[in-house]
């Protein structure tokens, strides 16, 4: 069985503020890979990120990183100086191969 | 420009009535594609996995004969709900796995609202 965990429902944060979405996953698989998308009100799903349960290596992309700690099996991603245009609900996603499981969601509101 | 196509995007039936939900690989061909569901201010929950050429694999709770799913080509897969109901609104989203790139694409998913 396969779980992925987003603890928070909401977020709310001011423009410019720095922000981390957690994300923790439970698996039996060895090899997985690990996914955040992101979903805005129209509803399609954005794809962010992807990453191989081998490559721990940090991911960086403008704004957006990605801290991926196998010992912990946790996969955060952080949004620094935070923009309006990036409220929207994230999503972290497990797949296993067989079937991807997703978190709940993290709703993130960015105020002006 | 998407890998993966979903038509419609929009619909909007009468209850009683069948609508059927088309999910496309553009690019590529998927040998597994996967359907799910996801009600508002909830998250995606997987409903089926269909694999070309065979019959698809239902999660727990999830009723086949209500939503039947066709994976006829290694292209398209098709979700019918069948004889719908106000209760089957929701937004249905499809994902496809490329076995060359090894990884999904998800389609841009489907608002079904039934009156």
């Amino acid at each position: 069985a396969q779980k992925v965990t987003q603890a928070q429902t909401e977020i709310s944060v001011v423009e410019k503020e720095d922000v981390t979405l957690d994300c923790v996953y439970e698996t039996r698989d060895t090899t997985y890979y690990l996914f955040w998308y992101k979903q805005p009100p129209s509803g399609e799903l954005v794809f962010l990120i992807r990453r191989n349960s081998f490559d721990e290596q940090n991911e960086i992309s403008g704004r957006y990183s990605w801290n991926f700690q196998k010992s912990t099996s946790s996969f955060n991603f952080t949004i620094t100086a935070s923009q309006v245009v990036d409220s929207a609900v994230y999503f972290c996603a497990l797949d296993g191969y067989q079937k991807v499981t997703f978190g709940t969601g993290t709703k993130l509101q960015v105020i002006p | 420009g998407a890998v993966v196509s979903q038509h419609p995007s929009r619909v909007i039936c009468k209850s009683g009535t069948s609508v059927k939900i088309e999910c496309r690989s553009l690019d590529f061909q998927a040998t597994t594609m996967f359907w799910y569901r996801q009600f508002p201010k909830q998250s995606l929950m997987l409903m089926a996995t269909s694999n070309e050429g065979s019959k698809a694999t239902y999660e727990q709770g999830v009723e086949k004969d209500k939503f039947l799913i066709n994976h006829a080509s290694l292209t398209l897969s098709t979700l019918t709900v069948t004889s719908a109901h106000p209760e089957d609104s929701s937004f249905y989203i499809c994902s496809a796995r490329d076995r060359g790139l090894d990884t999904i694409y998800f389609g841009e998913g489907s608002w079904l609202t039934v009156v």
